[in-house]
C-alpha cells in the first residue's frame, strides 16, 4: 500500500535560518508527490507538487526535488521567515482510482524572530 | 461557489449523540473527500464519492460513520453515538475529474468535539 513518513515536530528555527523537512514514501507504481501547508486558523493549501522522478516543485522558496531512487521528497526553504510558521504535509497521490492523497503525519514549523 | 465550504466551523456534542457536518464542493468538481485530522496525527482518509459511482467507504473507521451526497453536489458526513475519539477536524475537498494530479481544493475543516 501507499504510505508517507515526515520528520516530526515541531521544529524550530530563527529566522533566516536554513529549512530542511525530510519525507519518504513508499507506493506502487509512479505516484505524484505534494507537499501542503496549514497555517493556524486555515485550511490545507497546496504549497508545491512534483509528477514525476527528478521534478523539482518550487512555490514562495521552497523547494522539493522527487527522488524516486530514494523515495524522497524532502522540502528546503533557503531563508525562513517568521510567516512560513504553519504546518507542513508531505502527501502523494497514485494515478489509480480514486486519485487519493495519502498524507504523512504533518511537521510543525515555528519561526521566531 | 469560490471554494469548498463546510459548516459548522465548530461543534461540541455530547458523547451518545449524532451529528452531521456538511460539506459543500465547489461547483462542478466531480469528486469529493472527507479527511480526519486528529491531534498530533496526520489526514486520515475517510470516504470518496465520483460522481454518479458508488463510494470508497473503505477510510471509514466504524459503522457509526456513514456520507451520502446528495445530486453530486452538497456531502453529508453523519457520525452516530459519537465517542470522545471521535473528537478531531474533518476536512472536505473537492477536485474536477480526470487524471490531472493535484487540483484538489480543502474546506477550512470542521473542528468536532466530544465531550
Amino acid at each position: 500500500g501507499n504510505s508517507v513518513t515526515q520528520m516530526e515536530g515541531p521544529v524550530t528555527l530563527s529566522e533566516e535560518a536554513f529549512l530542511t523537512i525530510n519525507c519518504t514514501y513508499t507506493a506502487t507504481g509512479y505516484p505524484s508527490l505534494f507537499w501542503y501547508v496549514q497555517y493556524p486558523g486555515e485550511g490545507l493549501q497546496l504549497l508545491l507538487k512534483a509528477t514525476k522522478a527528478d521534478d523539482k516543485g518550487s512555490n514562495k522558496g521552497f523547494e522539493a526535488t522527487y527522488r524516486k531512487e530514494t523515495t524522497s521528497f524532502h522540502l528546503e526553504k533557503g531563508s525562513v521567515q517568521v510567516s512560513d510558521s504553519a504546518v507542513y504535509f508531505c502527501a502523494l497521490m497514485n494515478n489509480n482510482a480514486g486519485n487519493m492523497l495519502t498524507f504523512g503525519g504533518g511537521t510543525r514549523l515555528m519561526v521566531k524572530p | 461557489g469560490a471554494g469548498v465550504s463546510q459548516s459548522p466551523s465548530n461543534k461540541v456534542t455530547e458523547k451518545g449523540k449524532d451529528v452531521e457536518l456538511r460539506c459543500d464542493p465547489i461547483s462542478g468538481h466531480t469528486a469529493l473527500y472527507w479527511y480526519r485530522q486528529s491531534l498530533g496525527q496526520g489526514l486520515e482518509f475517510l470516504i470518496y464519492f465520483q460522481g454518479n459511482s458508488a463510494p470508497d467507504k473503505s477510510g471509514l473507521p466504524s459503522d457509526r460513520f456513514s456520507a451520502e451526497r446528495t445530486g453530486g453536489s452538497v456531502s453529508t458526513l453523519t457520525i452516530q453515538r459519537t465517542q470522545q475519539e471521535d473528537s478531531a477536524v474533518y476536512l472536505c475537498a473537492s477536485r474536477q475529474g480526470g487524471g490531472r494530479p493535484g487540483g484538489y481544493t480543502f474546506g477550512s475543516g470542521t473542528r468536532l468535539t466530544v465531550v
